[in-house]
């Protein structure tokens, strides 16, 4: 099905593992996001990507390694996970042009760090 | 960096009111502004938006926003509020980079 999917939807892991949160999508956008939600602080940008092989930081972009080798795939990766890392990520793409387009988002991932 | 303002983390309301959730953002140049909905243990899914033209633009759900540039502001608005609106409402801003930036959220609750 077209769209965006996240994997997996539920995650539980120990704190120091590194863990691979994957998002696929199936529109070719050019751009891709990764935001965390926490209660009280929204969503907050973790990387961005606007293609394959260019990436950038957002605003809150430590302890979290991100690659884009295609443009339909845009794994996030917690190098050695924290306790603070406990979150929902939610993957997003969009296409950027005139007008301008609004960004999809996954169902997102419930991450849980012990 | 930019940064997006809801001043209300938490609304509540009885069915059949009027609703204005507020929204304000820092950025002096072009920006795209958003209002997007959660859902209880949904994802984010777009509500409204707006690029230029008509200031006050109409959504899906009976939700309408006015842009008000010289404030800054994006507030959203629905006259009479359902049950079924009980959700989180984010409001959220991009500008040239295409970066979204967005609030820390609003709950509402409708009370039935």
């Amino acid at each position: 099905d077209a769209g965006i999917t996240q994997s997996p939807r539920y995650k539980i892991t120990e704190t120091g593992r590194q863990v691979t949160l994957m998002c696929h999508q199936t529109w070719s956008h050019s751009y891709m996001f990764w935001y965390r939600q926490d209660l009280g602080h929204g969503l907050r940008l973790i990387y961005y990507s606007a293609a394959a092989d260019i990436t950038d930081k957002g605003e809150v972009p430590d302890g979290y390694v991100v690659s884009r080798s295609k443009t339909e795939n845009f794994p996030l990766t917690l190098e050695s996970a924290t306790r603070s890392q406990t979150s929902v990520y939610f993957c997003a793409s969009s296409e950027f042009g005139q007008g301008g387009t609004e960004a999809f988002f996954g169902q997102g991932t419930r991450l849980t760090v012990v | 960096a930019q940064s997006v303002s809801q001043h209300n983390h938490h609304v509540i309301l009885s069915e059949a009111a009027s609703l204005e959730l507020g929204c304000n953002y820092s950025y002096g140049g072009t920006v795209n502004l958003f209002w997007y909905v959660q859902y209880p243990g949904q994802h984010l899914q777009l509500l409204l938006k707006y690029f230029s033209g008509d200031p006050l633009v109409k959504g899906i759900k009976g939700f309408e926003a006015e842009f008000i540039k010289s404030k800054f502001s994006f507030n959203l608005r629905k006259p009479s509020v359902q049950w079924s609106d009980t959700a989180e409402y984010f409001c959220a801003v991009n500008s040239n980079f295409n970066k979204f930036y967005f609030g820390s959220g609003t709950k509402l609750n409708v009370k039935p």
